[in-house]
């Protein structure tokens, strides 16, 4: 599976967008792109994925560009509540998910 | 509601003893994993299983191992703790649609190995 980079940290202001860029340039076509997120000691939950299409749904919103090379994943009213890592994962259909560092946001009031 | 439950949330054993922990889903996936996470390594895959009487050995196996006999539950073992396996637990299991997948992590077990 296609490695991903990641900014270390971002912060976002209190119902602001927040926008985490994810770099995976090497993406093959059938490799999907997944959003995961971790709040601080809890298990890793599922935000988000994609193939080709911008995909939306209640939680965020995924643009991927059209070389499918970076990805964005949008939440578009961040809370406080929305302070986590955040982790971008490339993978094929089948195969296993392997986490990164990811990035961290940290919502500010 | 559907969900994955892990057991106990938080153990202390001593070195050498084997040590079980429990995750049991109600959602009826095939798919379960076991995950440990510390600092500085992320979440590393320990051991996975596809169905009953499937486990498959992940990126970290050595001195733990997997048994399922039914699809609601994968117990992890340490055969005989060692302060190296100090760490979170986090069991998943995968559900899937249309040929893809996501994961649900249930709530961790934090493991202290004295």
């Amino acid at each position: 599976d296609a490695k991903t980079t990641q900014p270390t940290s971002m912060d976002c202001a209190e119902g602001r967008a927040a926008n985490l860029p994810c770099n995976h340039s090497t993406i093959s076509g059938n490799e999907y792109v997944y959003w995961y997120r971790q709040i601080h000691s809890q298990g890793p939950q599922y935000i988000i994925h994609g193939l080709k299409n911008n995909e939306t749904n209640e939680m965020a919103s995924l643009i991927i560009t059209e070389d499918r090379k970076s990805s964005t994943l949008i939440l578009p009213h961040a809370t406080l509540r929305d302070t986590a890592v955040y982790y971008c994962i490339v993978k094929e259909y089948g195969n296993k998910l392997v986490f990164g560092a990811g990035t961290i946001l940290r919502v500010k009031s | 509601d559907a969900e994955i439950t892990q057991s106990p949330r938080h153990k202390i054993t001593e070195t050498g003893r084997q040590v079980t922990l429990a995750c049991h889903q109600t959602w009826n996936h095939n798919n379960m994993f076991w995950y440990r996470q510390d600092l500085g390594h992320g979440l590393r895959l320990i051991h996975y299983s596809y169905g009953v009487h499937d486990t498959n050995k992940g990126e970290v196996s050595d001195g733990y191992s997997v048994s399922r006999s039914n699809t609601e539950d994968l117990p992890l073992t340490l055969e005989s703790a060692a302060s190296s396996q100090t760490s979170v637990y986090f069991c998943a299991s995968e559900a899937g649609t249309g040929g893809t997948y996501e994961q649900y992590f249930g709530p961790g077990t934090r493991l202290t190995v004295t």
